[in-house]
């Protein structure tokens, strides 16, 4: 049981370049988030997916897009990075449950847009 | 928006004392969970309150949901140098989760 992975770990892009960053979870989660943490900011909701082909946004998704083609794996795109964009990246993903619906995150991507 | 504070950002302590932050949100919540991130880590999941009132207890930390649902806090006793990282509210609403700006914890020896 890997849990929740994320590739690649690191990446230093140019402004203007595009990426995706791929979210992979095996424990058969329907929620999965993409969020942003920069210091002092705490984590940020970018978009997230209650299942298998649904997105949505989340609190700052402008630059940003997403794709839920298979329930295991979220992917994040930026289609034109900018500086701005600089930051660490973490996946989460949790189950269906009011009561249990604790969140597993990945252990982040390092983001740096020159 | 939605927004959750939580104070304080940061907090040195010897090791031994007390430690105390406190999440605020300008909403209702459905529930609120906690979280640390060891430096260079991950948020790990704590716990969750679910309830009006609600309190537990997990060894030395002592959480807390207040009656409107809309604060929280997490104590700690008797700090130890493996407490050392953020600490995270997260509330619960629709299906997003509203994270606080977290609390540095370091812990003197």
């Amino acid at each position: 049981n890997a849990g929740v992975t994320q590739t690649p770990k690191f990446r230093v892009l140019k402004t203007g370049q595009s990426m995706t960053l791929l979210c992979a979870q095996d424990m058969n989660h329907e929620y999965m988030y993409w969020y942003r943490q920069d210091p002092g900011m705490g984590l940020r909701l970018i978009h997230y997916s209650v299942g298998e082909g649904t997105t949505a946004k989340g609190e700052v998704p402008d630059g940003y897009n997403v794709s839920r083609l298979k329930k295991q794996n979220f992917l994040l795109g930026l289609e034109s990075a900018a500086p701005s964009q600089t930051s660490v990246y973490f996946c989460a993903s949790r189950r269906d449950s009011p009561l249990y619906n604790e969140q597993f995150f990945g252990p982040g991507t390092r983001l740096t847009v020159l | 928006g939605q927004q959750v504070m939580q104070i304080p950002q940061y907090q040195h302590v010897q090791e031994g004392e007390d430690f105390t932050t406190y999440c605020n949100s300008s909403t209702t919540l459905s529930n609120i969970q906690w979280y640390k991130q060891r430096p260079g880590g991950h948020p790990v999941f704590l716990i969750q309150l679910v309830k009006s009132g609600e309190v537990k207890k997990q060894k030395r930390l002592t959480f807390q949901f207040g009656e409107a649902k809309k604060n929280s806090s997490l104590h700690i006793t008797a700090t130890q140098t493996t407490d050392v990282g953020t600490y995270f509210c997260a509330g619960f609403l629709g299906n997003q989760f509203y994270f606080g700006t977290g609390t540095s914890l370091t812990v003197i020896p």
